[in-house]
């Protein structure tokens, strides 16, 4: 399809509980990117895929979060042992930069709470 | 300070008025992105620069790489126009993330 799907919109966790949060890249796009948004305006990197590799793990707090992108499946993005600070929006977007193409495409989100 | 840096943080206008958004950063970058985030939280992709300018109906969008800045116009902006504006940039390593200002807050009354 033309959009990144995310799911779910909204997710609420009691502190010490796993989430896991899926994305659906646009079919033909070779990269995915997590980012997550706290507060309004502050965006971090967490995890980028080229297809199933990991290509930039810079961004991503190693003790508990992990994430995946396996072939004919939705990526995901799962946190153990969810913190009261791990609520924030997570953006999943997708991407085939060859150049001259315009190809970063944002999901919708999920919300996560933890509560 | 942060490499991506916009300008105004807030912004207030009135419908019909031309608006500009400016976006400075301080890294060498592969390409600069516009976004658009609308109350809802959804972000949509407006531009995509590595030079020069694009335009999009009435939003038009220019970078100078020498000067490291890049501004977003909007003309005859319309109150359906308010939404956060981000510029994010993406650097020159071939690693493609995105780098985000803080946003600017665009509210056109009518």
């Amino acid at each position: 399809g033309e959009e990144v799907a995310q799911t779910p919109k909204h997710l609420v966790r009691g502190e010490g509980q796993k989430a896991k949060l899926y994305c659906a890249p646009i079919k033909g796009h070779s990269y995915v990117f997590w980012y997550q948004q706290v507060l309004k305006n502050e965006f971090k990197f967490l995890i980028s895929f080229q297809n199933e590799n990991v290509f930039d793990e810079t961004g991503m707090p190693k003790e508990r979060f992990s994430a995946k992108c396996l072939p004919n499946s939705p990526c995901s993005l799962e946190i153990q042992a969810t913190k009261l600070e791990d609520s924030a929006v997570y953006f999943c977007a997708s991407s085939q930069l060859s150049r001259g193409l315009d190809g970063y495409t944002f999901g919708s989100g999920t919300r996560l709470t933890v509560v | 300070k942060n490499e991506v840096e916009q300008s105004p943080q807030n912004l207030t206008a009135q419908e019909g008025e031309f608006i500009t958004i400016n976006c400075s950063y301080s890294v060498g970058i592969s390409a600069l992105h516009w976004l658009q985030q609308h109350p809802g939280g959804g972000i949509v992709s407006l531009f995509m620069l590595s030079s020069g300018k694009k335009k999009h109906g009435r939003l038009i969008a220019t970078i100078n790489i020498q000067e490291k800045h890049s501004s977003l116009h909007i003309t005859a902006s319309h109150p359906r126009d308010s939404a956060v504006y981000i510029c994010a940039v993406m650097g020159i390593q071939g690693a493609q993330k995105l780098v985000f200002g803080q946003g600017t807050r665009l509210t056109i009354n009518p």
